[in-house]
């Protein structure tokens, strides 16, 4: 009965490949969100979407795209993968009027 | 531009000790904050949070942060750290825009 879950949890892949990373809450929440966190630990936005509208962060390479099948789902796609691509990114989702995020358990993706 | 800083990158205590971490933030207006741990490998938990009202807020696992306005800072403490409260926190706040920004986290290593 995970809130937001992810898959997968590790993503081993090489160079100029294209994979996807995907997103499930079972909160009913409006709102889902990508972040990207680096091997600093730094932890940025790249995407805030919810079924009005997609903000995108501006300093996301247009290589990557979210993709929402539904209200429970938000999927991130990622084409011509690069090395710095290199990173664990976070799914979150909230619900509309609250400021309170709730994270999934990330997906570590390598890229070699 | 709204940031969210955490000046200590590291901080090491004994098991025992008290713990204090720093967060200031740079606002227009005092936003939403928040305190988020992320242990070895897992995702982001909430550990508490201020939206108004007392300015002494009271979390899980025993922290609390105290949000002062005059300082513009929400620092995180715990009167007794104990070897599981090992891991990364980070700071956030949601301001204009509705986006939750993240300080660059501060790693917390506990001696026995």
């Amino acid at each position: 009965d995970t809130a937001v879950s992810q898959t997968p949890k590790y993503l081993v892949t090489q160079m100029g490949n294209d994979k996807s990373i995907k997103c499930e809450q079972n909160l009913g929440h409006d709102t889902m969100y990508w972040y990207k966190q680096d091997s600093k630990k730094f932890l940025k936005i790249m995407f805030s979407y919810n079924n009005k509208e997609l903000i995108i962060n501006e300093t996301v390479p247009n290589r990557f795209s979210p993709k929402s099948p539904d209200k429970a789902h938000l999927n991130l796609h990622i084409n011509s993968l690069e090395l710095g691509d290199s990173a664990v990114y976070f799914c979150a989702s909230e619900s509309q009027g609250s400021t309170e995020a709730f994270f999934g358990q990330g997906t570590r993706l390598t890229v070699v | 531009a709204q940031s969210v800083t955490q000046p200590d990158i590291h901080i090491t205590v004994s098991e025992g000790a008290s713990l204090e971490l720093r967060c200031n933030y740079s606002y227009g207006a005092t936003p939403y904050l928040f305190w988020y741990v992320q242990s070895p490998g897992q995702g982001l938990q909430l550990l508490l949070k201020y939206f108004s009202g007392d300015t002494l807020v009271q979390g899980i696992k025993g922290f609390e942060a105290e949000f002062k306005r005059s300082q513009s800072s929400f620092n995180l403490r715990k009167p007794s750290v104990h070897w599981s409260d090992a891991a990364e926190y980070f700071c956030a706040a949601v301001g204009a825009g509705n986006m939750l920004t993240f300080g660059g986290g501060t790693r917390l290593m506990v001696k026995p």
